[in-house]
């Protein structure tokens, strides 16, 4: 079955500007979870979707924000782009919420110029 | 924050030498998850321990959880240039430690 899908692979933007992100799960899973991962900080958690519903929330900033669709699929969007927000933002899904075995998707690489 | 703390944050080792990561907890885990993320792809699944002094094996891979459950170790045995990767504990929270990075000389 096809794997976790992630788009674009690749973008760059410029200070200010806002990105939106799409996650497509394995088909039948419910539970999709976004990460950041960056050299320094390594792979943070920013939140956790199950049936439409943000389930869990990492610590970031209101500039960060998401959302999942009927079909699972999820976005997630952030606004007002700083320098610092650059990293690969990495989808994972699992069949339910919470500690469940988590498939990565290959990731978005944002730029932020 | 990391809601584990994962040792050492790099590891260079010979090939055929052992390699071993620990993760550290102040709560006790219902359960704790390792993945490995080779050098530009993503990370991956490799094991799940949910029992008190758990110890799973995956050929050379030793995977073990603490009888506190509030530690874990992963063990590999003679290591080999495959083996290169970042190695990272998750807590039951789904928060990722901090990572072992490993490179094997040949």
């Amino acid at each position: 079955k096809a794997g976790v899908t992630q788009t674009p692979r690749y973008l760059i933007k410029t200070r200010g500007q806002q990105v939106t992100l799409s996650c497509s799960p394995i088909s039948g899973h419910r539970s999709v979870s976004w990460y950041q991962q960056t050299p320094g900080q390594g792979l943070q958690f920013l939140f956790e979707y199950f049936s439409e519903t943000q389930r869990n929330k990492g610590n970031f900033p209101g500039r960060f924000s998401g959302r999942q669709f009927s079909n699972s699929r999820s976005e997630m969007n952030v606004s007002t782009l700083e320098l610092g927000d650059s990293a690969l933002y990495l989808c994972a899904s699992s069949f339910v919420a919470g500690a469940n075995v988590l498939t990565f998707g290959a990731g978005s690489r944002l730029t932020v110029l | 924050g990391q809601q584990v703390m994962q040792i050492p944050q790099y590891q260079h080792v010979q090939e055929g030498e052992d390699f071993t990561t620990y993760c550290n907890s102040s709560t006790t885990l219902s359960n704790i998850q390792w993945y490995k993320q080779r050098p530009g792809g993503h990370p991956v699944f490799l094991i799940q321990l949910v029992k008190s002094g758990e110890v799973k094996k995956q050929k050379r891979l030793t995977f073990q959880f603490g009888e506190a459950k509030k530690n874990s170790s992963l063990h590999i045995t003679a290591t080999q240039t495959t083996d290169v990767g970042t190695y990272f504990c998750v807590d039951n929270d789904m928060r990722f430690g901090a990572g072992t990075r490993l490179t094997v000389k040949p």
